[in-house]
């Protein structure tokens, strides 16, 4: 069955860098876009990132972009998020969700991770 | 960016009853629109994508309608595991975009 298991989370200072991760089973994970979605505490959901299934497209959300860097390693089954110079308003549990597509486009989310939660404090 | 908004933010039934949720786009996105549900402490479940499609192994009293800029998700027969909040979220256009929500309670 398909599984995906966010790591990596934690508390952080603001400013400072962490970085998740998304272990995928259960599926050809290379036939696959993949996707970082956040929901901060109490408040609804917020797409991320998405990165094409050969890792070579990869789009942002405004308010990560710069800042924020989504990688997969196929090789691994493995999929990322590098954030850096994070702020107060980045924490979030984050999830990591597989995209029925190969390329992005038309994408929407067939399965979640659990989530990790991500706390910026000082 | 394309602007979801979701109606209403919260409502209650009773057990049986048809529940209806709306999700207007601020422009057309054609059919690109997916429903989820989320219970507390959970992830989001993808219910209905593109528009009206059901996912693998969701019930059938769950459905879909619209295209352009209005959307409408039921549930027919509401059921107490039904309990949740429902997001619509548009995949025509990046960024991707969700709507606020809407929390489904038992009356």
């Amino acid at each position: 069955q398909v599984q995906l298991v966010e790591s990596g989370g934690g508390v952080v200072q603001p400013g400072r860098s962490l970085r998740l991760s998304c272990a995928a089973s259960g599926f050809t994970f290379t036939s696959y876009t993949m996707h970082w979605v956040r929901q901060a505490p109490g408040k609804g959901l917020e797409w991320v990132a998405l990165i094409s299934s050969a890792g070579s497209d990869k789009f942002y959300a405004d308010s990560v972009k710069g800042r924020f860097t989504i990688s997969r390693d196929n090789s691994q089954n493995t999929l990322y998020l590098q954030m850096n110079s994070l702020r107060d308003e980045d924490t979030a549990m984050y999830y990591c969700a597989r995209d029925p597509h190969r390329l992005p486009g038309q994408g929407y989310f067939d399965y979640w991770g659990q989530g990790i939660l991500v706390t910026v404090s000082s | 960016d394309i602007q979801m908004t979701q109606s209403p933010s919260s409502l209650s039934a009773s057990v049986g009853d048809r529940v209806t949720i709306t999700c207007q786009a601020s422009q057309d996105i054609s059919n690109y629109l997916n429903w989820y549900q989320q219970k507390p402490g959970k992830a989001p479940k993808l219910l209905i994508y593109d528009a009206s499609n059901l996912a693998t192994g969701v019930p059938s009293r769950f459905s879909g309608s619209g295209s352009g800029t209005d959307f409408t998700f039921t549930i027919n027969s509401l059921q107490p595991e039904d309990i949740a909040k429902y997001y619509c979220q548009q995949s025509d256009n990046f960024p991707l975009t969700f709507g606020g929500g809407t929390k489904v309670e038992i009356k």
